[in-house]
């Protein structure tokens, strides 16, 4: 089946500090990535959907200056959180779609961001 | 625009009893259905997905959904409860499948009681 990897698993950062999270499809390739965040105890929110080649489109509500999101190859998309505070704090999901194996969205495993 | 509504935050069943989780929809288009688990502090995994093809549909583990265009409703069941179902269900809508924005419900955490 279709595998999606996040990097890192877990990451603690200083406040104003800038991170970093990769999403990866590994066996296939992925003409769109998804990115949403979820609070504790809570839904997922779509943050920015991207195509391999083109700008983010952003959700309303999401500073696309804080929330950089990049999607250079068909097979990596990163999450880039700059200068980073508390209340970005939060588990960061990533899907991706592509025609094969089916057009389906598969999600990585979650990359939990706590920043001091 | 699209929503989905999650009727209950928690619910508990047996071992062995039946599972249902409530969805309702609001789409103003044909919507594209789906329900996702997740166990803690790990991402979502595909239970099942409506794609205007039958109405009842079957999914892993022994999952299955129903959806019912006049009560826009798209319920969740299993016959039999199992500890190992005890997770986080999320209920999700969409006009398409893959490359397609895809609206969360709320989630309902369901326990599963010895």
């Amino acid at each position: 089946g279709a595998v999606v990897s996040q990097h890192p698993s877990w990451v603690i950062c200083k406040s104003g500090t800038s991170v970093k999270i990769e999403c990866r499809s590994l066996d296939f390739q992925a003409t769109t990535m998804f990115w949403y965040r979820q609070f504790p105890k809570q839904s997922l929110m779509l943050m920015a959907t991207s195509n391999e080649g083109s700008k983010a489109t952003y959700e309303q509500g999401v500073e696309k200056d804080k929330f950089l999101i990049n999607h250079a190859s068909l097979t990596l998309s990163t999450l880039t959180v700059t200068s980073a505070h508390p209340e970005d704090s939060s588990f960061y999901i990533c899907s991706a779609s592509g025609w094969v194996p089916t057009d389906t969205q598969y999600f990585g495993p979650g990359t939990r961001l706590t920043v001091l | 625009a699209q929503s989905v509504t999650q009727l209950g935050s928690h619910v508990s069943v047996s071992e062995g009893a039946l599972v249902l989780l409530r969805c309702n929809y609001s789409s103003s288009v044909p919507p594209y259905l789906f329900w996702y688990v997740q166990y803690p502090n790990q991402g979502l995994q595909l239970l099942l997905k409506y794609t205007s093809a039958a109405t009842l549909v079957k999914g892993i583990n022994g999952f299955e959904a129903e959806f019912k265009k006049s009560e826009t409703s798209f319920h969740l069941t299993k016959p039999s409860a199992h500890m190992s179902d005890a997770a986080e269900y999320f209920c999700a809508v969409s006009e398409g499948t893959g490359g397609f924005k895809t609206i969360f419900g709320a989630g309902t955490r369901l326990f599963v009681k010895a």
